[in-house]
């Protein structure tokens, strides 16, 4: 089975841009979450996704949001970019939406704000 | 809500010597618990979770780790570090209800030398 899979996964943009990430879960695999790493903050949840409807939220902003589509791919944007949000971008993906399934991590998508 | 901390930023040792990387968490409800292992340039890879029963859990790699409900502790250990061991791990909580992200330690550099 293919693992997770992240486009692009090397981004450089400018502030105030704004920039749509793109992640490509198991096969089979029905719940979708982001996290965003950064060496000062770690790794933080950004929020998730289940038969295409938001099931959570991490404490970000309004101009971090999401969508999932029928085929359970996910896409995250993030509008008005600020220098803060370089990071990297972690998808993870799971059967469903159980506490206690493991989360399959694709290798992410490294953002640069200039 | 829920938190962990990782006590050592980063762990030096020698090949072929044990190591123990620690763990503490702090939650309002019950929770299961992870080590996940990030190589450079890489996502996050589980390496072994507690969900409940025997609190020695073996995982991949020739890890094992201890959950100590009194302590609330999810220490990390291996009897005989290699090279290719050199990674960030990090342990992680997730609530057995409600919200079902992952909430991560800061992480533990750890350096295998020769």
């Amino acid at each position: 089975k293919a693992g997770v899979t992240q486009t692009p996964r090397y981004l450089i943009k400018t502030r105030g841009q704004q920039v749509t990430l793109s992640c490509s879960p198991i096969s089979g695999h029905r719940s979708v979450s982001w996290y965003q790493q950064t060496p000062g903050q770690g790794l933080q949840f950004l929020f998730e996704y289940f038969s295409e409807t938001q099931r959570n939220k991490g404490n970000f902003p309004g101009r971090f949001s999401g969508r999932q589509f029928s085929n359970s791919r996910s896409e995250m944007n993030v509008s008005t970019l600020e220098l803060g949000d370089s990071a990297l971008y972690l998808c993870a993906s799971s059967p469903d939406s159980s506490s206690y399934n493991e989360q399959f991590f694709g290798p992410g998508t490294r953002l640069t704000v200039l | 809500a829920q938190s962990v901390t990782q006590l050592d930023s980063q762990v030096p040792v020698f090949e072929e010597a044990p190591v123990e990387l620690r763990c503490n968490y702090s939650s309002s409800v019950s929770v299961y618990l992870f080590w996940y292992v990030q190589y450079p340039n890489q996502g996050l890879q589980l390496l072994l979770k507690y969900l409940s029963g025997s609190t020695l859990v073996k995982g991949i790699n020739g890890f094992e780790a201890e959950f100590n409900k009194s302590q609330t502790s999810f220490h990390l250990r291996k009897p005989s570090v290699h090279i290719s061991d050199t990674a960030e791990y990090f342990c992680a909580v997730s609530a057995y209800t409600g919200r079902r992200a992952l909430t991560f330690g800061s992480g533990t550099r750890l350096q295998v030398q020769p």
